[in-house]
C-alpha cells in the first residue's frame, strides 16, 4: 500500500541549531513530495515540493528538502531554527499518474523550537 | 492568508441537524478539495472537484455530501451524523488536478454531540 512516514511524532530543537524533520514514503514509481507546515488554529500552508530535477528543494522561510531516491526520503531542513518555526509539519506523496491531484499525507511532526 | 476561507470556524451539531460547511477560494483556481483531520492520523481526502465536476470520492459515507456550484466555491452538507465525526475539515484548492501544490483554508472544527 502507498504510505508516507515520519517516524517522530515531535522533534525538539534550539533556536540557532539546525533542524531536520524526516519523512519517508512508498510509493511506486517516481513520486511528487511536498512539505506542509500547520500553525495552531490555521490550515495548511504549502512550504516546497519536489517534482524532478535537482534532489535539493529550497523553499519558503529558508526549509529545503533533499529527495533521496534510494533511500525513499524527503528530509525537511534548515540550517538555523526560529522559534516561530515551532508548529505541526506534514509531509504528503503524490503517486504518479491518476487523473486527481490525490496527495497521501504523514501524520505530522511537532516542531518545537526553544528560546 | 492563503485566499481560502472556510465559514463557519467552528460548528456544534447534534446528531439529527442537519447543516452546511462552506469553502470560498479567491485564486482562479480550476480544482478543490475536502480533507478530514482528525487527531494522530493523516490527512484524509474525502472529495475532489475539478471544474466543478467530482473527479474522486474517497470511499465517503453518505451523510456527507459535497457540492460545487462553481469553480470557486464548494460546499459539504452534513446530516445524521455519528460522533466519530467530529473532527476539523479542511478545503483546499489548486491550479488544476495536475502537479500543482494545494492551498488550504483554516479549516471548520466540527463537534458531533
Amino acid at each position: 500500500a502507498q504510505s508516507v512516514a515520519q517516524p517522530e511524532d515531535q522533534v525538539n530543537v534550539a533556536e540557532g541549531n539546525p533542524l531536520t524533520v524526516k519523512c519517508t514514503y512508498s510509493v511506486s514509481g517516481n513520486p511528487y513530495l511536498f512539505w506542509y507546515v500547520q500553525y495552531p488554529n490555521r490550515g495548511l500552508q504549502f512550504l516546497l515540493k519536489y517534482i524532478t530535477g535537482d534532489n535539493l528543494v529550497k523553499g519558503s522561510y529558508g526549509f529545503e528538502a533533499e529527495f533521496n531516491k534510494s533511500q525513499t526520503s524527503f528530509h525537511l531542513k534548515k540550517p538555523s531554527a526560529l522559534v516561530s518555526d515551532s508548529a505541526l509539519y506534514f509531509c504528503a506523496v503524490r503517486p504518479p499518474g491518476g487523473a486527481t491531484n490525490k496527495l497521501i499525507f504523514g501524520t505530522g511532526t511537532l516542531l518545537a523550537v526553544q528560546p | 492568508e492563503t485566499g481560502v476561507t472556510q465559514t463557519p470556524r467552528h460548528l456544534v451539531m447534534g446528531m439529527t441537524n442537519k447543516k452546511s460547511l462552506k469553502c470560498e477560494q479567491h485564486l482562479g483556481h480550476n480544482a478543490m478539495y475536502w480533507y478530514k483531520q482528525s487527531a494522530k492520523k493523516p490527512l484524509e481526502l474525502m472529495f475532489v472537484y475539478s471544474l466543478e465536476e467530482r473527479v474522486e470520492n474517497n470511499s465517503v459515507p453518505s451523510r456527507f455530501s459535497p457540492e460545487c456550484p462553481n469553480s470557486s466555491h464548494l460546499f459539504l452538507h452534513l446530516h445524521t451524523l455519528q460522533p466519530e465525526d467530529s473532527a476539523l475539515y479542511l478545503c483546499a484548492s489548486s491550479q488544476d488536478t495536475g502537479t500543482y501544490e494545494q492551498y488550504f483554508g483554516p479549516g471548520t472544527r466540527l463537534t458531533v454531540t
